[in-house]
């Protein structure tokens, strides 16, 4: 059984580009949920998606967009890239209202 | 301002010592997890605890909760270097169910 898979596992692009990271969640969840881990912090919510719909959303600008597909797997779009988006973008997926996430390696960001 | 303050944020240790880290907040949560993150992958869940003034124990780790649910600790008896890695502290917040994350301790174990 597949855990939480992302991809890229890494990805470099320059100021100003757009970006689209890929999470397919573990099998049987239906909910999926995006962090940004910039280095030396902890995790910070980005959104969540449920049913194709986005649920509940972090303080985070309007660039940072999403979407989850019928089969449940969702992307983290960005566009009009900044220096300070440079992170680790975390993927995390449950079931339902469930407290108990299952966390992805991440998608490494580095923007020139 | 973190709504969850780690403490300490960087501990090195020796194999077979003691250690405790702590999770701080002004806030009342009505859950605590307590997550192991190694470098190249993401957080995994090691506990979560619910009650005020409960304590869990995982092997050599023991997970306390503050009585008034706003505090907890992780304290790991006779460390081992499998244990090194970047230990987080996840609230639930008691108000809109919001979930919050700490900075994390990152924990080194020297064999």
């Amino acid at each position: 059984d597949a855990g939480v898979t992302q991809s890229p596992t890494h990805l470099i692009k320059t100021r100003g580009q757009q970006v689209t990271l890929r999470c397919s969640p573990k099998s049987g969840h239906d909910t999926v949920s995006w962090y940004q881990q910039a280095l030396g912090q902890g995790p910070q919510f980005i959104f969540q998606y449920y049913e194709e719909e986005e649920r509940q959303r972090g303080n985070f600008p309007d660039r940072f967009s999403g979407h989850q597909f019928p089969n449940y797997s969702s992307e983290l779009n960005v566009n009009a890239l900044l220096l300070g988006d440079s992170a680790l973008y975390l993927c995390a997926s449950s079931s339902g209202g469930r407290n108990e996430q299952f966390f992805g390696p991440g998608t490494r960001l580095t923007v020139l | 301002t973190q709504l969850l303050e780690q403490s300490p944020q960087f501990l090195s240790i020796q194999e077979g010592e003691n250690l405790t880290v702590y999770c701080n907040s002004s806030s009342v949560f009505s859950s605590l997890q307590w997550y192991r993150q190694e470098p190249g992958e993401g957080p995994v869940l090691l506990v979560t605890v619910v009650t005020g003034g409960e304590v869990k124990k995982l092997k050599r780790l023991t997970f306390q909760f503050g009585d008034a649910r706003k505090d907890s600790s992780l304290h790991i008896t006779a460390a081992q270097p499998g244990d090194t890695g970047l230990y987080l502290c996840r609230g639930r917040g008691s108000t809109l169910g919001r979930l919050y994350f700490g900075r994390g301790t990152q924990l080194t174990v020297w064999p």
